[in-house]
């Protein structure tokens, strides 16, 4: 089975902090994705990759960025955090027709 | 722009059967079902290409019509297992890989 590692459950940071998302996937999948989760909105997409050194905005890249340096290594990056950014953060592993493999999320509190 | 999902929410008991819809503006390649239960990661459930083809996991059923660019969720005899909340995620070209997700219906299964 294809496992999507986040590195943190839980973060608290300050409001202006550069923080670094870090999501590791181990089956050599092209595909990677960061979304956010907030309720009633269900995921909203903020960044993909088809490839290393490879990125593509989504629906909500301002205040973001992505670097995938490896291809098993997709990293999302929060220029300068601010509390409309406290979210529940999704990355995401896809190849071919077998649907997205989520990692278990990390909650993002900025205050 | 993402796909308009409904219910928001519907209570079952036991053995009860419920759809789930999901409707798009756009036109369809596919469509996924996720599940997700409380504080765990989406998990795949299915994709259906586009040709109105059905498919199913445990009593778990779904269909997809590309013309009206809808696909429906059929929760069959429903089990306590089933809670959670779903979502229906839709791609747009062949070679996209990419989702847009609903906002998720939740579904709780009473005893």
């Amino acid at each position: 089975d294809v496992k999507v590692t986040q590195s943190s459950r839980y973060l608290v940071k300050r409001t202006g902090e550069k923080v670094f998302l870090e999501c590791v996937q181990d089956m050599d999948h092209e595909n990677m994705f960061w979304y956010r989760q907030d309720p009633g909105l269900g995921l909203r997409l903020i960044y993909f990759s088809y490839d290393v050194k490879m990125k593509e905005k989504g629906d909500i890249p301002e205040g973001y960025s992505v670097s995938r340096e490896k291809k098993e290594r997709f990293s999302l990056i929060l220029e300068s955090a601010s509390t409309n950014q406290t979210s529940m953060y999704l990355c995401a592993s896809y190849r071919g027709r077998s649907g997205y493999t989520f990692g278990s999320g990390t909650r993002l509190t900025v205050v | 722009q993402q796909p308009v999902q409904s219910p928001q929410a519907v209570i079952l008991r036991e053995g009860e059967d419920a759809v789930i819809n999901c409707s798009s503006s756009k036109a369809l390649y596919s469509v996924h079902w996720y599940r997700q239960k409380h504080g765990e990661a989406p998990v795949f459930l299915m994709i259906l290409l586009k040709g109105g083809e059905q498919k199913g996991h445990e009593k778990i059923s779904a269909s997809f019509n590309e013309k009206k660019q809808q696909s429906s969720l059929y929760l069959t005899a429903s089990q306590l297992s089933y809670s959670g909340t779903y979502f229906c995620g839709t791609e747009s070209g062949s070679n996209d890989y990419k989702l847009s997700f609903g906002a998720g219906t939740t579904v709780t299964v009473r005893a």
